[in-house]
């Protein structure tokens, strides 16, 4: 069993919808979640942590993490075009020191 | 401008060669990381450290080398037992707070490819 695990995609939503990505992780006891967004061939850079269960809110991205079904996703409402790119969601294990751990991604496609 | 920068930005390697792909970063974090990419997958971790003179081994460590002389630089080595070295090259580094609140500052990345 991969330690996170993300749908690859690709995942298609047309301008102004809301986009839905999910991801599971192994570890029960991680401690820090990230979403992170990468366009291709570039670096991948943070768009939302959350640490808590709930929701999280920052702008038009809502993170939701649900430690008990070891469940983070994120939500990207009104979805523009600039939003496709590929989204990896990261954990913090609780072993193994600082290590972060990546999922695969999920490819979006935002169509306008 | 604070920032990791890493080069060279391409790459190639013959057979037998190694190569050393540079890391260097202003943000005065302590802890650095490099991790590989391959196409349509996510980061895996090959090396961190959290301190100078001190480095782990990550999840796909065989064939790569690192050395940390230094709090600003991480120098990535991909020796000739490194059979599959293609791929996307990524060096990080944070502060690291026990527990929670790890933001990685990624660099630019660099594309290794076999000639």
């Amino acid at each position: 069993q991969k330690e996170v695990e993300q749908n690859s995609g690709p995942l298609s939503v047309p301008e102004g919808a809301i986009a839905s990505l999910n991801c599971t992780y192994s570890d029960r006891g991680s401690q820090s979640f990230f979403w992170y967004r990468q366009y291709s061939g570039k670096s991948p850079e943070l768009i939302m942590s959350i640490y808590s269960n709930g929701d999280k809110e920052d702008g038009r991205f809502t993170a939701q993490l649900n430690k008990a079904s070891q469940y983070v996703s994120l939500l990207i409402r009104d979805s523009q075009p600039s939003d496709s790119a590929t989204y990896l969601c990261a954990v913090k294990a609780n072993t193994g020191g600082f290590k972060t751990i990546f999922g695969a991604g999920t490819r979006l496609f935002v169509k306008a | 401008d604070g920032g990791i920068t890493q080069s060279p930005k391409y790459l190639f390697r013959k057979e037998g060669q190694n190569v050393t792909l540079s890391c260097e970063q202003n943000l005065n974090h302590d802890a650095m990381y490099w991790y590989r990419q391959d196409p349509g997958q996510g980061l895996r971790l090959i090396y961190y450290s959290q301190i100078v003179n001190d480095f782990q081994k990550g999840d796909i460590a065989e064939g790569y080398s690192v050395s940390r002389e230094k709090k600003e630089s991480f120098p990535l080595t991909v020796t000739s037992a490194q059979k599959n070295p293609t791929a996307f090259y990524l060096c990080a580094s944070s502060i690291p707070t026990w527990g929670t609140n790890e933001k990685l500052f990624f660099g630019s990345g660099t594309q290794l490819s076999v000639l």
